[in-house]
C-alpha cells in the first residue's frame, strides 16, 4: 500500500533550526511536496524535490533520497510565524497526491 | 487576485439534508480536487477532474458527488449528509507540469447534526 509517515507534533526554540522527516512508500514516484499550513487556513507551497539533494529557498530548505524514500524540511533561524502545520505529500505514477497527516511544529521563545 | 473561491466558509447542516459546496477558480487550470481534512488524519482525495467534463473518484468517495461543466467550477454535493461527513472541505487546482503545486481554497468547515 501506499503510506506517508512524519511525526505528529514538533517543538524547537525561537532562532534555533529544526527538521522535519518525511518517509514515503508509493506506488512509483514522481515528486515531493511539502506544504505549510497554519490553524484554520489553507495549506501553502513551500518545496518540491523529485531529484535527490537539497533544494535552499530562503530559510527554508528541502532534501529528497529517492533511494532510501526520505525527505526531510529543514528550517532555519526559526521565527515565531513558522508555528504551523508542515504536510509532506509524494505523487505516485499516476501523478495523484499521497499525504502524510502533518507535523505540529510549536515554537518557543 | 487570482486564486480559488470556495462558498460557504461555513455551514451547520442537519443529517438527510441536501448540500453544495462551490469552488471556482480563475486560473485556467486544467486539474481540479476535492479533499477532506480531519484531525490526525491527512488530506483526503474525495473526488477529481483532470480536464472540464470528466471526473474521477478518490480516496473517499462515498456520500458526494461532483460535476465539471466548464473549466472554473467545480463544485461538491452531499446527496443526504451524514454526522461522519463533518469536517473542513478543502477545494484546489493544479497547473501543467509535473513540479506544478495544488493551490487551495480557504476551506468549508461542515458540520452535520
Amino acid at each position: 500500500g501506499q503510506n506517508i509517515d512524519q511525526p505528529t507534533e514538533m517543538t524547537a526554540t525561537e532562532g534555533a533550526i529544526v527538521q522535519i522527516n518525511c518517509t514515503y512508500q508509493t506506488s512509483g514516484f514522481n515528486g515531493l511536496f511539502w506544504y505549510q499550513q497554519h490553524a484554520g487556513e489553507a495549506p501553502t507551497f513551500l518545496s518540491y524535490n523529485v531529484l535527490d539533494g537539497l533544494e535552499e529557498k530562503g530559510r527554508f530548505s528541502s532534501f529528497l533520497s529517492r533511494s532510501k524514500g526520505y525527505s526531510y524540511l529543514l528550517l532555519k533561524e526559526l521565527q515565531m510565524k513558522d508555528s504551523a502545520s508542515y504536510l509532506c505529500a509524494a505523487m505516485d505514477s499516476n501523478y495523484q497526491l499521497i499525504w502524510g497527516a502533518g507535523t505540529k511544529l510549536i515554537i518557543k521563545p | 487576485i487570482a486564486g480559488i473561491t470556495q462558498a460557504p466558509t461555513s455551514q451547520i447542516l442537519a443529517a438527510g439534508r441536501r448540500m453544495t459546496l462551490r469552488c471556482t477558480q480563475d486560473m485556467r487550470h486544467n486539474a481540479m480536487y476535492w479533499y477532506r481534512q480531519d484531525l490526525g488524519l491527512g488530506l483526503r482525495l474525495i473526488h477529481y477532474s483532470n480536464t472540464a467534463g470528466t471526473t474521477g473518484k478518490g480516496e473517499v468517495p462515498d456520500g458526494y458527488s461532483v460535476s465539471r461543466a466548464n473549466t472554473d467550477d467545480f463544485p461538491l454535493t452531499l446527496a443526504s449528509a451524514v454526522p461522519s461527513q463533518t469536517s473542513v472541505y478543502f477545494c484546489a487546482s493544479r497547473g501543467q507540469g509535473d513540479n506544478s503545486p495544488l493551490h487551495f481554497g480557504n476551506g468549508t468547515r461542515l458540520t452535520v447534526t
